[in-house]
């Protein structure tokens, strides 16, 4: 049973362009969630998906950022017209239920992002 | 916001020391996580505490959830070099989860 699977691991962006990061949660598990890290910082909850909704986008930047989670292929976090601020680790994490406070969230092994 | 304060943020040790870091909230959690992260890697879940006064075990961790359900430990004994990389207190709020900025954990070769 694969675990959380994301790509690229490592992406390089110059200021202005687009970053696109996937996130292919474990088999099974229908519920999503993206984090951000910064170097020296715990993780930072950004969104919580279920297949083709949005349910809590409360640590979301209103603005460059947007995330997906279609029907059918992975999650996707999306970051338009990048800055060097957006460098950080981001980390994608599943789970089986959702919104239990019990239920345990499998975290991926991250996508490094650098904005040059 | 409601924040994890983690301690210590580093720690030195000799191979085989016992190690013990603690975390304190101003908020109550409903469940205390412990997480360890390794260099480039995301983080794995070690230890769940879900009820005020648990104390759990995992091989050479164990974890207690405080009384308050404010605060947590985590021990780690007889620790081998394997046991290097940072970890991380969390705690669930609703749909997400909530970390401090870890412990990082050398061993002095």
């Amino acid at each position: 049973n694969a675990g959380v699977m994301q790509n690229p691991r490592h992406l390089v962006r110059r200021r202005g362009q687009e970053a696109r990061l996937r996130c292919s949660p474990m088999k099974g598990h229908s519920h999503v969630y993206w984090y951000r890290q910064l170097p020296e910082e715990g993780l930072k909850f950004m969104v919580y998906l279920q297949k083709e909704n949005i349910i809590d986008e409360s640590g979301m930047p209103k603005e460059r950022f947007s995330a997906e989670f279609p029907k059918e292929g992975p999650s996707i976090l999306r970051i338009q017209q990048v800055v060097r601020g957006d460098s950080a680790a981001y980390f994608c994490a599943s789970s089986p239920y959702g919104r239990l406070s019990t239920d345990t969230q499998y975290f991926g092994p991250g996508t490094r992002l650098t904005v040059l | 916001g409601q924040q994890l304060n983690q301690s210590p943020q580093s720690m030195f040790i000799q191979e085989g020391e016992d190690v013990s870091m603690n975390c304190t909230s101003s908020s109550i959690f409903n469940t205390w996580l412990w997480y360890k992260q390794d260099p480039g890697e995301g983080p794995v879940l070690l230890i769940a505490l879900y009820k005020a006064g648990e104390l759990t075990s995992n091989g050479r961790l164990t974890a207690q959830f405080g009384i308050t359900r404010k605060d947590s430990f985590l021990n780690i004994s007889a620790s081998i070099p394997s046991d290097v990389g940072i970890y991380f207190c969390a705690g669930h709020l609703g749909d997400k989860i909530i970390f401090g900025k870890g412990t990082r954990l050398h061993i002095l070769p």
